[in-house]
């Protein structure tokens, strides 16, 4: 019954390769978001999705492409990965856009770039 | 821009210590405020949050009072424990699109 499940759990794979992340969340939520965690804990949002819509794109490299096949799944797509893109990524959902929704978070994808 | 700022880890204490951790966000807008934990190898986990000045959030015995004249919300423990070991993020909401903005995290180590 796992509310926000994020797959593969760990990624490791050669610099150039491309690959993805899925989401899933089945807390009938509105809103879905991506996150990536550098070393050293910081948190920074990458995408957020509402109802499949593209709301917030923060200024990431074109080699990552979000895609929201329905408001239950936000996968993440990379290309031609760089030694930066290194770090775990987390995929979280929110009821609706309002500011006082808090957001419920997957365990997060490890990816390590060779 | 937005903004939350977080005292600088890490932060080691022995059991059943008081635990205090900073957190100061931009006053732009009428933010809700919000603490996130992150236990080792796990997302993030709501921990506690206040919608409106003077609310106080609170849950497993973590408090935060939300304090407009000093822009901030400071976390605080009467008595840490072992499991209370984890990463702890102060957040603020966002002014559109129920974007958070996170502090840059404090590592706690509790010592038995």
């Amino acid at each position: 019954d796992t509310a926000v499940s994020q797959t593969p759990k760990y990624l490791v794979t050669q610099m150039g390769n491309d690959k993805s992340i899925k989401c899933e969340q089945n807390l009938g939520h509105d809103t879905m978001y991506w996150y990536k965690q550098d070393s050293k804990k910081f948190l920074k949002i990458m995408f957020s999705y509402n109802n499949k819509e593209l709301i917030i794109n923060e200024t990431v490299p074109n080699r990552f492409s979000p895609k929201s096949p329905d408001k239950a799944h936000l996968n993440l797509h990379i290309n031609s990965l760089e030694l930066g893109d290194s770090a775990v990524y987390f995929c979280a959902s929110s009821p609706a856009q309002g500011l006082n929704q808090p957001q419920h978070f997957g365990d997060g994808t490890r990816l390590s770039i060779l | 821009g937005d903004s939350v700022t977080q005292m600088e880890g890490p932060v080691t204490l022995s059991e059943e210590a008081f635990l205090t951790i900073n957190c100061t966000y931009t006053a732009t807008g009428y933010p809700s405020l919000f603490w996130y934990v992150q236990y080792p190898g796990e997302g993030l986990q709501l921990l506690l949050k206040a919608t409106k000045a003077d609310d106080k959030g609170s849950n497993k015995g973590f408090e935060a009072t939300y304090r407009k004249e000093t822009t901030s919300f400071h976390l605080e423990k009467g008595s840490v424990q072992v499991s209370d070991s984890a990463v702890y993020f102060c957040a603020r909401g966002g002014t559109s699109y129920g974007k958070l903005t996170f502090g840059q995290g404090t590592i706690l180590t509790v010592h038995p």
